[in-house]
């Protein structure tokens, strides 16, 4: 199975500033036929469900402001939220779609 | 919109059987992959298993944890995505999420909670 590490665990934040969340996979998940790697980013709030932000690493979901992004390859990814706002307060979880059983990262908290 | 309600949720006892039932609605659910992921109370995310399309023959994967006691179907003449839940345990517990599957996961429905307890 592959393993996704998230850091921090938790991270204190203040608004308007820029919030940087990484993720480690415990092997590659860029696939080399197409150049891709398998890693999505989800937002959760409170009582809801999670909302996609993030795929294919980089590529961001229709709707997501574009304070958020993603960046990286291979098994060290980033998602950057620049500008934070007070909505953006809340836990994130990457995950990997490369293999089954896909695997979430244990999910890091924003804090004020 | 694309809409994804659960259902079937509630209370059972350790060793018993629950069926959950996810209507879909808003996109071509015959086209569809799905997926069921949970959260147990406080917890992360994790991924429960897998049904492919008709296309791909309806082909199923699991999580190691739930397997030889979930099974997924679906019902594309009613556009309905089921979970068979059988031989829970108390570690079960936890909001059941029914999700489109593209490879990531979304749009996500907003749960059903499973209690399992004696």
């Amino acid at each position: 199975d592959i393993v996704m590490t998230q850091s921090p665990d938790s991270l204190a934040v203040s608004l308007g500033e820029r919030a940087t969340i990484n993720c480690k996979s415990s092997q590659s998940v860029l696939y080399s036929s197409n150049n891709k790697n398998y890693l999505a980013w989800y937002q959760q709030k409170p009582g809801q469900p999670p909302k996609l932000l993030i795929y294919w690493a980089s590529t961001r979901e229709s709707g997501v402001p574009d304070r958020f992004s993603g960046s990286g390859s291979g098994t060290d990814f980033t998602l950057t939220i620049s500008n934070l706002q007070a909505e953006d307060v809340t836990v994130y979880y990457c995950q990997q779609y490369y293999s089954t059983p896909f695997t979430f990262g244990q999910g890091t908290r924003l804090e004020i | 919109e694309v809409q994804l309600v659960e259902s079937g949720g509630g209370l059972v006892k350790p060793g018993g059987s629950l069926r959950l039932s996810c209507a879909a609605s808003g996109f071509t659910f015959s086209d569809a992959w799905m997926t069921w992921v949970r959260q147990a109370p406080g917890k992360g995310l994790e991924w429960v298993g897998r049904i492919k399309n008709k296309d791909n023959g309806e082909t199923t994967d699991y999580a190691e944890a739930v397997k030889g006691r979930f099974t997924i179907s679906r019902d594309d003449s009613k556009d309905t995505l089921f979970l068979q839940m059988n031989s829970l345990k108390t570690e079960d517990t936890g909001v059941y999420y029914c999700v489109t599957h593209h490879g990531w996961f979304g749009p996500w429905g907003q749960g059903t909670l499973v209690t399992v307890s004696s």
